[in-house]
């Protein structure tokens, strides 16, 4: 595909359940970022990955949150039971590197509704 | 005092106009420069993104950064109704492998 797909588009669960997102980068892209953005907030970053190094996990809000990648492919975020707060839409983006000049490109997200 | 501080809007203007978005930010490490432009229910799309001082164009599109008074704008000229949508300023330091850090996004409006 020629950009950075996500899925499901859109989520709705119960508090307490847990859910999976999904994000495919763009092909070639070694770096693959999640952000978190909230009704009339900015974009939060949670974590990052780049090839087979350690991810940055420093944004990640709490313990309920992980993210896996497998090499330079396909990433997943899971929440464990879900509490209300986490209803958000959740961002996937990748760039050819981590370099500070790559600029990162977004696909169109993850609404996610906890009830 | 939030990083990157952005006016949320909303901006209504009629078609035509020049539209001045602008974001002030506090960390003088940020290094590079970017605005996003995000339509409802899509993710943000790059619309210019500059690593110095200074005036970037593209097309109806300019992007200005002043590190000395620590303050972006982006330029919209002969503004149109498909114009409408959140811009995002971004920016980010020059160590490699750092996440954006955003603004919150002002909500355009252009009426026909």
């Amino acid at each position: 595909g020629a950009g950075v797909s996500q899925s499901p588009s859109n989520k709705v669960t119960e508090k307490g359940k847990d859910v999976e997102l999904r994000c495919d980068p763009i092909s070639g892209h070694t770096a693959l970022y999640w952000y978190r953005q909230r009704l009339g907030q900015g974009l939060e970053f949670l974590i990052y990955f780049q090839g087979n190094s350690a991810p940055d996990k420093s944004g990640l809000p709490s313990d309920r949150f992980s993210a896996e990648r497998t090499g330079e492919s396909v990433s997943t975020l899971t929440i464990q039971r879900t509490q209300q707060e986490d209803s958000a839409v959740y961002l996937c983006a990748s760039s050819l590197g981590i370099e500070a000049v790559q600029p990162q490109h977004f696909g169109d997200g993850t609404r996610l509704s906890i009830l | 005092q939030k990083e990157v501080e952005q006016d949320p809007g909303p901006l209504s203007v009629p078609e035509g106009a020049i539209v001045s978005l602008n974001c002030t930010y506090s960390n003088s490490a940020f290094q590079y420069f970017m605005w996003y432009r995000q339509y409802s229910r899509k993710g943000p799309e790059l619309l210019m993104y500059t690593y110095s001082s200074g005036n970037k164009e593209d097309g109806r599109f300019t992007a200005q950064v002043d590190k000395s008074s620590k303050y972006i704008s982006l330029f919209i000229r002969d503004s149109q109704p498909s114009d409408s949508a959140t811009y995002l300023c971004a920016m980010k330091v020059r160590q490699a492998g750092t996440a954006l850090i955003f603004g919150k996004g002002t909500t355009l409006s252009v009426s026909s």
